[in-house]
């Protein structure tokens, strides 16, 4: 089992939808979650962090983190064309060496 | 643009071949990461400088190395390369060692023959 798993989806929304992008994790260890955004043929960019447990918002983008169920979200509102790329998930412990360990990405298309 | 450049954008080579990929961190970073992207195993991180010394290190395999120089670009050698080894590889930047805030570069895209 992969310490931390995403749904590659494809997902597939119209313009305006609320997008839910979501993660889960086994190790209890991870205090730092983050999300990562990936357009085509380009390196990631981080979106949002957040530390343990709680909700953060950004504009349109809100980040959730639910330890006790050891799952995260990403909540996208009023969703643009724009939007359309791969979400990826990372995580880390905290320390010195915090290594990320990454999901593997869930692409979004947002149709006009 | 984030502001690390790595060269070249496209390497075709062939199996049993050796390559080095070459990344420059953002001004004023110290820590450069290396990771390996391929469709089925996701973004998997390789190893980790910080100023010149190997700080952490993931799924890296025994023909891969990579090192730090004092003007603090790095390099990632790939050597007896296999079919397998075809991906997108990524170098990122930090300020610290350990941070979650990664800089990403554009990445140079592996192909083996």
């Amino acid at each position: 089992q992969k310490e931390v798993e995403q749904d590659p989806g494809p997902l597939s929304v119209p313009e305006g939808a609320i997008v839910s992008l979501n993660c889960t994790y086994s190790n209890s260890a991870f205090q730092y979650f983050m999300w990562y955004r990936q357009y085509s043929r380009k390196g990631p960019e981080l979106l949002m962090y957040t530390y343990s447990s709680g909700n953060k918002e950004d504009g349109r983008f809100t980040a959730q983190v639910d330890k006790s169920s050891k799952y995260i979200s990403l909540f996208i509102r009023d969703s643009q064309p724009s939007d359309s790329a791969t979400y990826l998930c990372a995580m880390s412990r905290t320390g010195n060496n915090r290594k990320l360990i990454w999901g593997l990405g869930t692409s979004l298309a947002v149709n006009p | 643009d984030s502001g690390v450049t790595q060269t070249p954008k496209h390497l075709i080579t062939a199996t049993g071949q050796r390559v080095t990929l070459r990344c420059s961190p953002r001004s004023g970073d110290l820590s450069v990461y290396w990771y390996q992207q391929s469709l089925d195993q996701g973004l998997q991180f390789l190893i980790q400088y910080y100023n010149g010394e190997e700080r952490a290190k993931g799924n890296i395999l025994e023909r891969f190395s990579a090192q730090q120089f004092p003007d603090l670009h790095s390099e990632l050698n790939l050597s007896s390369l296999e079919l397998g080894d075809s991906a997108l590889y990524f170098c990122a930047s930090s300020s610290r060692t350990g941070v979650y805030e990664q800089y990403f570069g554009p990445g140079t895209r592996l192909t083996v023959t």
